[in-house]
């Protein structure tokens, strides 16, 4: 089974700063997917990046996607209470098909 | 609005019950996965399945069993519910992967589970 970390796994900060969280592996992904989800909800995809090098952006959510494919980072820019919430990522990769693996996710705080 | 629908949103079971859990997709997607979800341990794969009839064993798959009897509905099946399966179940669906093509995952609301 390919390995997944993210990081922070807990974020506490005050709305309007900025930050940044990460997702790597020791394999390459074929894709790499961005979740965000509430409580009590099911998470709700955000963004898919495929190719090495890509830069997504969605209002002031920024992903980024490795060159070697093998990382991604997440920022949020000047971040607002409605940002509070866990951040999953999850790749696929070239051998498991549809099949996805997620990080343990990154818990967002956003203090107003 | 496209959908996958959970068919309850909280259950408590006994001990040694077995327990169903259903859920259905309206988005005509091949594809559909049961994960469960754990502090500190995100999200881990139960079962998935690619078709209808066709099911095949994700990360955890002690302790369950499914059922694809229509391209629809994917139930889970706990066959004989213990503590250690508290737990939120998460389903998921997805178009079949094409190629380069990746597609994302459309998640139900889940189904806080408290086996006691």
């Amino acid at each position: 089974t390919q390995l997944l970390e993210q990081s922070p796994q807990f974020l506490s900060i005050q709305e309007g700063e900025n930050l940044t969280v990460y997702c790597n592996s020791s394999s390459v992904f074929s894709s790499l997917q961005w979740y965000r989800q509430e409580p009590g909800e099911g998470p709700v995809l955000l963004v898919t990046v495929v190719t090495g090098g890509e830069v997504k952006k969605l209002k002031r959510l920024t992903f980024q996607f490795g060159d070697a494919r093998k990382d991604s980072s997440l920022h949020i820019t000047a971040a607002q209470p409605g940002d509070t919430g866990l951040y999953l990522c999850a790749g696929e990769f070239e051998t498991s098909g549809s099949r996805l693996t997620f990080g343990e996710g990154t818990q967002l705080t956003v203090n107003p | 609005d496209v959908k996958v629908t959970q068919s309850s949103r909280y259950l408590v079971k006994r001990t040694g019950e077995k327990v169903f859990l259903e859920c259905v997709q309206d988005m005509d997607h091949e594809n559909m996965f049961w994960y469960r979800q754990d502090p500190g341990l995100g999200l881990r794969l139960i079962y998935f399945s690619y078709d209808v009839k066709m099911k095949e064993k994700g990360d955890i798959p002690e302790g369950y069993s499914v059922s694809r009897e229509k391209k629809e509905r994917f139930s889970l099946i706990l066959e004989s519910a213990s503590t250690n399966q508290t737990s939120m179940y998460l389903c998921a669906s997805s178009l079949r992967h094409g190629g380069t093509i990746s597609y994302g995952y459309t998640f139900g609301s889940g189904t806080r589970l408290t086996v006691v």
